[in-house]
């Protein structure tokens, strides 16, 4: 079965420093992945893919994420969070079987302290 | 322009009402989603659209009826619910291009806040 792990309920950060939001996954196949970013009673904003190619993957606002197949993660970092990062963070699996259905991760909420 | 728009914002209904929620998009896009989302939660998907045919359904009460009267619209009719039934309604579009679905982002709305009394 194919399934999409965020190991981390919350992230706590301070302004400035690096953050770091875990993505773990589970497919067969080639997996690809995404990330969104949701604040409150928003709907969800996409940050950045990976579907092939370069394993470091740059996005919006200053994220990036890294694909490591052998460690099946994908990882969302920025180098200097702002206190405006607060959000919840979500990772997704798209089914390679060509439909159109995305695995969430169960989310990350990161709060980043001023 | 990567925008989705819904409407009504915020919807109170009571168990015995219908009402509809609207989603559009002017993106070109041809596939068109509808999920719910409760608080703290990944949102669930609900149905697909692809070039305005139902594509997917994912076993949802007939309470709530999609429609998809062109490529640009995409409506949920609502009647009869039930208080468990409210939720953040979160419309989606991608572009759907033959055989690539797997790859697309998919582009969200920000969502209708429904509240069943």
């Amino acid at each position: 079965a194919q399934s999409v792990a965020q190991p981390e309920d919350q992230v706590n950060v301070a302004e400035g420093n690096p953050l770091t939001v875990k993505c773990t996954y589970s497919v067969s196949g080639n997996p690809y992945l995404f990330w969104y970013v949701q604040y409150p009673n928003r709907g969800l904003q996409f940050l950045l893919k990976y579907i092939t190619g370069d394993n470091l993957v740059k996005g919006s606002y200053g994220f990036e994420a890294e694909f490591n197949k052998s460690q099946t993660s994908f990882h969302l970092k920025k180098p200097s969070a702002l206190v405006s990062d607060s959000a919840l963070y979500f990772c997704a699996v798209s089914l390679t079987s060509g439909t159109y259905k995305y695995i969430f991760g169960t989310g990350t909420r990161l709060k980043v302290l001023a | 322009d990567t925008e989705v728009t819904q409407t009504p914002k915020h919807l109170v209904m009571g168990m015995t009402n219908k009402k509809s929620l609207k989603c559009e998009q002017h993106m070109g896009h041809r596939a068109m989603y509808w999920y719910k989302q409760k608080a703290k939660k990944p949102p669930e998907l609900m149905f697909v659209y692809s070039y305005e045919k139902l594509s997917i359904n994912e076993s949802v009460p007939s309470r709530f009826s999609p429609e998809c009267p062109n490529s640009s619209l995409l409506n949920l009719h609502l009647h009869a619910l039930q208080p468990e039934d409210s939720a953040l309604y979160l419309c989606a579009s991608s572009q759907d291009l033959s055989g690539r679905a797997s790859t697309d982002t998919q582009y969200f709305g920000p969502g209708t806040r429904l509240t069943v009394l």
